[in-house]
């Protein structure tokens, strides 16, 4: 099955800079790479995703870019704000819908310091 | 449009006993996919339901089960509780199945098995 691996666990940055998380994946069949943003005690957000036929995808303050033939993707956000403080999940999905469902990584929190 | 809605919100159940959790789906969606979510093991795919049918299940034992009915709402159920199904169990859903959809969270159900 898929294997989704994200980089780093935790990620201070200062407010107004940037910040990239990174994730790698295992099952070349996976063309479906979602993002989620979820705050303490609330639900997972979908904030953006992007399919294996683009390679970058941008929404605002947030860009996704995928790198196809190394297996990784990476999330981008310019400009931080003390809203972006929450633990961002990647995610992969085979092209056939996915046996597995959606393979998470294990979350990087990001931490934007005022 | 209503979001995914999850009943109930907190449980607390003894070991041996058994639960059955609920999620309706935004309306039109007709796909409803269930996550295990714990600290350790971060978000786990437990199986996928597309008009009443289960298309995929995670790496989980039997105990673990789950239905979809005509209107797309879904149930999970565990039975025998281990202190190990202490966690947080999300249901998610989206349009279709049968390609990577966007898949919404609900707010999930927190269990507690002691």
């Amino acid at each position: 099955g898929e294997n989704v691996e994200q980089h780093p666990s935790t990620l201070s940055v200062q407010e107004g800079d940037s910040a990239v998380i990174k994730c790698t994946y295992s099952d070349s069949a996976s063309n479906y790479f979602p993002w989620y943003k979820q705050e303490l005690g609330k639900r997972p957000q979908l904030i953006i995703d992007i399919r294996s036929n683009v390679g970058e995808k941008k929404d605002q303050r947030i860009a996704v870019t995928l790198n196809k033939t190394a297996k990784h993707f990476s999330l981008h956000i310019t400009e931080t704000q003390p809203e972006d403080s929450a633990v961002y999940f990647c995610a992969a999905r085979d092209s056939g819908g996915g046996a597995d469902g959606l393979t998470f990584g294990k979350g990087t929190h990001l931490i934007i310091q005022p | 449009k209503a979001g995914v809605t999850q009943t109930p919100r907190y449980l607390i159940k003894t070991r041996g006993q058994q639960v059955t959790l609920s999620c309706s789906p935004i309306s039109g969606h007709r796909s409803v996919s269930w996550y295990q979510q714990t600290p350790g093991q971060g978000l786990q795919f437990l199986f996928e339901y597309f008009s009443e049918t289960q298309r995929n299940k995670g790496n989980f034992p039997g105990r673990f089960s789950g239905r979809q009915f005509s209107n797309s709402r879904s149930e999970m159920n565990v039975s025998t509780l281990e202190l190990g199904d202490s966690a947080l169990y999300l249901c998610a859903s989206s349009f279709g199945s049968t390609s990577p959809y966007e898949q919404y969270f609900g707010p999930g159900t927190r269990l507690t098995v002691t």
